[in-house]
């Protein structure tokens, strides 16, 4: 089983819609994750840090399951400009983020 | 806001050339990170500094080699490029378990 695993899309959705991406790691002792967005050709920003009680940005929410091993990230009225690939990242480390577990990355593509 | 360059955005070498990947980052950041990042297997760690002078072996660190001489500057060494490091390279800072920045990239192509 892969460390981290996402779904890798693409996932086409309309201008408006709702999309949710879900995020699975192997390590129960995983102690922070991450969502970041890497658009084409670009380097990797750091879209949402995720907190066990869950954490809302605008219109982005991301949850934590720790008991099934998975955070998941929900992207609500979806613009043209959130098409990117959304990467999962898991840090299995407490009190420092040195090494970091990267998904393969999601791909979104929103259409007008 | 933090910001992390790299010496060059695209880069065509040939084999057996000794290749430069240089990183500098502006943020006092302990941490710095050499990536490298594929179609279909994604971000690969290679080497990553915690402080001036200490390395550790990332992943993937064969073929490679790094030097932090000073806290702002991280750079990654081929000895001999060959063919299969032809990539995306990123280099990335961070503090703690705080977020890592990336630079912008180096697309190194070895022909």
């Amino acid at each position: 089983r892969k460390e981290v695993e996402q779904d890798p899309g693409p996932f086409n959705v309309p201008e408006g819609a709702t999309v949710a991406f879900n995020c699975t790691y192997s390590n129960s002792a995983s102690q922070s994750f991450f969502w970041y967005r890497q658009d084409c050709r670009k380097e990797p920003k750091l879209l949402m840090s995720v907190y066990s009680s869950g954490n809302e940005d605008g219109r982005f929410t991301a949850q934590l399951n720790r008991a099934s091993q998975y955070i998941s990230l929900l992207i609500r009225d979806s613009k043209l400009s959130d098409s990117a690939t959304y990467l999962c990242v898991v840090n299995p480390n407490a009190g420092n983020n040195r090494k970091l577990i990267w998904g393969l990355g999601t791909s979104l593509a929103v259409n007008p | 806001d933090v910001k992390v360059t790299q010496s060059s955005r695209y880069l065509v070498k040939r084999t057996g050339e000794k290749v430069f990947l240089e990183c500098v980052q502006d943020m006092d950041h302990e941490n710095m990170f050499w990536y490298r990042q594929d179609p279909g297997l994604g971000l690969r760690l290679i080497y990553f500094s915690y402080d001036v002078k200490m390395k550790e072996k990332g992943d993937i660190p064969e073929g490679y080699s790094v030097s932090r001489e000073k806290k702002e500057r991280f750079s990654l060494i081929l000895e001999s490029a060959s063919t299969n490091q032809t990539s995306m390279y990123l280099c990335a800072s961070s503090e703690g378990v705080h977020e890592q920045f990336f630079g912008p990239g180096t697309r190194l192509t070895v022909l």
